[in-house]
């Protein structure tokens, strides 16, 4: 049973370009949270999606960023103009029905 | 005042020291609380649940306090190994598994 992958691993962007991220959640969950993690702080919560739905974006910022889960396909987190301030480790998580998330590999995003 | 607070760190210890790390988080209504350890510019793995009784992991023992709303992990007999940031994390009440991290304690163990 794969993990939750997670792609592309590194994002190289410059200033004002977009960004798309990528997650694969493991097979049979229809549950996916994003989480970003600035250098040097920990992760923080961003959104929570299901199939087709977005439950919480609490912790999305309220510009440039969007996300979704269709119901065929990954989950994308997409990053519209990308700032300096964008750079950062993405981190997604999947789960089916139980407290335990299970964490991607994370994409590292630059921005030059 | 952050939900999540914990000791800054960074802890540099020998092998074969004890350590423990503390951490307290602001929602005295949250549901739900772990350890999880993360490796340099790796994802986050759970290390553990925390239970009020207590609950131990080999050389982990995790300890929850919810009237001080204060939780703890202590680790026994480091190991090289064991060299890595320790997140505290909690789930708020509501329902569905949203996790608060904190910022991360640093542990070192030298030869």
């Amino acid at each position: 049973n794969a993990g939750v992958m997670q792609n592309p691993r590194h994002l190289v962007r410059r200033r004002g370009q977009e960004a798309r991220l990528r997650c694969s959640p493991m097979k049979g969950h229809s549950h996916v949270y994003w989480y970003r993690q600035l250098p040097e702080e920990g992760l923080k919560f961003m959104v929570y999606l299901q199939k087709e739905n977005i439950i919480d974006e609490s912790g999305m910022p309220k510009e440039r960023f969007s996300a979704e889960f269709p119901k065929e396909g990954p989950s994308i987190l997409r990053i519209q103009q990308v700032v300096r301030g964008d750079s950062a480790a993405y981190f997604c998580a999947s789960f089916f029905s139980t407290d335990t998330q299970y964490f991607g590999p994370g994409t590292r995003l630059t921005v030059l | 005042r952050k939900e999540v607070e914990q000791d800054p760190g960074p802890f540099n210890v020998p092998e074969g020291a004890t350590v423990a790390f503390n951490c307290t988080y602001s929602n005295s209504a949250s549901q739900s609380f772990f350890w999880y350890r993360q490796d340099c510019r790796k994802e986050p793995k759970l290390l553990m649940s925390v239970y009020s009784s207590g609950n131990e992991d080999g050389r982990f023992t995790a300890q929850l306090n919810r009237a001080s709303q204060y939780i703890s992990l202590l680790i026994r007999d480091s190991k090289l190994s064991d060299s890595a940031t320790y997140l505290c994390v909690v789930t708020p009440s509501g329902g569905y598994n949203k996790l608060i991290f904190g910022a991360g304690t640093r542990l070192a163990v030298h030869p």
